[in-house]
């Protein structure tokens, strides 16, 4: 069955630092999400991607999906401790709603 | 802004009791799903709802059935609580095939 793994899966960074989670699927996707859960909270979705090659920024968040679509990062440029939390990457095939999430990269920043 | 409840933070049953979690969403999503998330596994899907009456079976449905009588409502049950059923659960409503809104969980302990 599809499988959507992400990578690293804790990183710490000093506050100013930037940092990189990476997510691969064995399938080719239709789309991918990402989603952050603070510490003690529930995920919140950040952004969809569609297309393949596709770059989206926000603020110092860059998200891009593959040329094959089977693959996805999210870049946070010049971390700060309020991008402390779990990202999720969730990839769906086509012709379907369900989504599968990778396990998460646990983000923690030093001040 | 989207608001997707649960009807309790905490539950505590005894194993071999009927345990049923409710979920509400307020935007008149079509699509409504159950997660269940353990540490180090990241989120997994039990079951998910594309419309009122209609579920399908995620990755993990063993153990749990689902009742969607009313669009805004979505009802996750464990026929016979088992401890291996101990975790997170999480409920999410979405739009088409847009980004998941989460409520707040449901930490569920089975003695």
């Amino acid at each position: 069955g599809q499988q959507v793994m992400q990578i690293p899966q804790y990183q710490h960074v000093q506050e100013g630092e930037d940092f990189t989670t990476y997510c691969n699927s064995s399938t080719t996707l239709s789309n991918i999400q990402w989603y952050k859960q603070r510490p003690g909270g529930h995920p919140v979705f950040l952004i969809q991607l569609v297309k393949s090659g596709e770059v989206k920024k926000q603020k110092r968040l860059t998200f891009q999906f593959g040329e094959a679509k089977k693959n996805s990062s999210l870049h946070i440029t010049a971390t700060q401790t309020t991008d402390v939390g779990t990202y999720f990457c969730a990839g769906s095939a086509s012709g379907t709603y369900k989504y599968i999430f990778g396990t998460g990269t646990r983000l923690k920043v030093l001040a | 802004d989207v608001k997707v409840t649960q009807s309790s933070r905490y539950l505590v049953k005894r194993t071999g009791e009927k345990v049923f979690l409710e979920c509400v969403q307020d935007m008149d999503h079509e699509n409504m799903f159950w997660y269940r998330q353990d540490p180090g596994l990241g989120l997994r899907l039990i079951y998910f709802s594309y419309d009122v009456k209609m579920k399908e079976k995620g990755d993990i449905p063993e153990g749990y059935s689902v009742s969607r009588e009313k669009k805004e409502r979505f009802s996750l049950i464990l026929e016979s609580a088992s401890t291996n059923q101990t975790s997170m659960y999480l409920c999410a409503s979405s739009l088409g095939r847009g980004g998941q809104y989460f409520g707040p969980g449901t930490r569920l302990t089975v003695t």
